[in-house]
């Protein structure tokens, strides 16, 4: 079974300024995808972005960018030049071939930005 | 576009009583799923359907029944509710293309705040 640790329970950043989060996962299968999702106080879960095992490239969404180390297992999202709408918790995930039931999520961590 | 809508947003309940909790999504998904959310445990998958009439079971399906009997909605029902139950759930849904997962993405509805007293 796939397991996603995020390690970071609370973090904080200044506004304007770049924070990363970071996620590692354990799986013994080759080809799978990996997600950060965003929760707003209150409020729906939405996509932040989303990477392909067997892409190289590491994923970019406006200030949202993943460090990928397919190796060391590791998926770690920066948000740069962060602002007050950033604040949520924020989820690793990860899904295997086999379809949406093999989405495992990790604990969250939950990001403050600070004016 | 209203996407995935979830009812009631929160619910408190006796240990014992049954209840449904609503879940709608006008994307015309086939995938649709209930998560619970508990702190420290993040989301865990109750049930999950793939389409009308097909439902199968998750991580943590007991003392949870659903049903499929159209493409938008998939009720949650607990039977008789139990104070472990008290937990935030929440629906998601998602496209399938030819029966396997599309672009990997799925759609959550804001989430329904269950207390069982």
């Amino acid at each position: 079974a796939q397991t996603v640790t995020q390690s970071q329970p609370e973090m904080s950043v200044q506004e304007a300024e770049t924070v990363t989060l970071s996620c590692t996962y354990d799986t013994s299968e080759n080809n799978y995808y990996l997600f950060w999702y965003k929760q707003p106080p209150s409020r729906q879960m939405i996509l932040v972005i989303r990477q392909e095992a067997y892409k190289q490239q590491n994923a970019t969404e406006n200030r949202f960018s993943v460090n990928f180390q397919k190796a060391a297992k590791s998926f770690s999202l920066k948000i740069s030049d962060s602002q007050l709408g950033d604040t949520a918790m924020y989820f690793c995930a990860f899904m295997s071939p086999g379809g949406y039931q093999k989405v495992t999520f990790g604990i969250g961590t939950k990001l403050q930005v600070i004016p | 576009n209203a996407g995935v809508t979830q009812t009631p947003k929160f619910q408190v309940l006796k240990t014992g009583q049954s209840m449904t909790l609503q879940c709608a999504q006008d994307m015309n998904h086939e995938y649709m799923s209930w998560y619970r959310q508990d702190p420290g445990m993040g989301l865990r998958l109750i049930h999950y359907s793939v389409g009308a009439g097909i439902t199968d079971q998750g991580e943590v399906p007991n003392g949870y029944n659903v049903s499929r009997s159209t493409t938008e909605d998939f009720p949650l029902r607990l039977l008789s509710a139990a104070p472990s139950q008290t937990s935030v759930y929440f629906c998601a849904s998602s496209y399938l293309a030819g029966g396997i997962a599309n672009t990997g993405e799925l759609f959550f509805g804001e989430g329904s705040r269950l207390t069982v007293l």
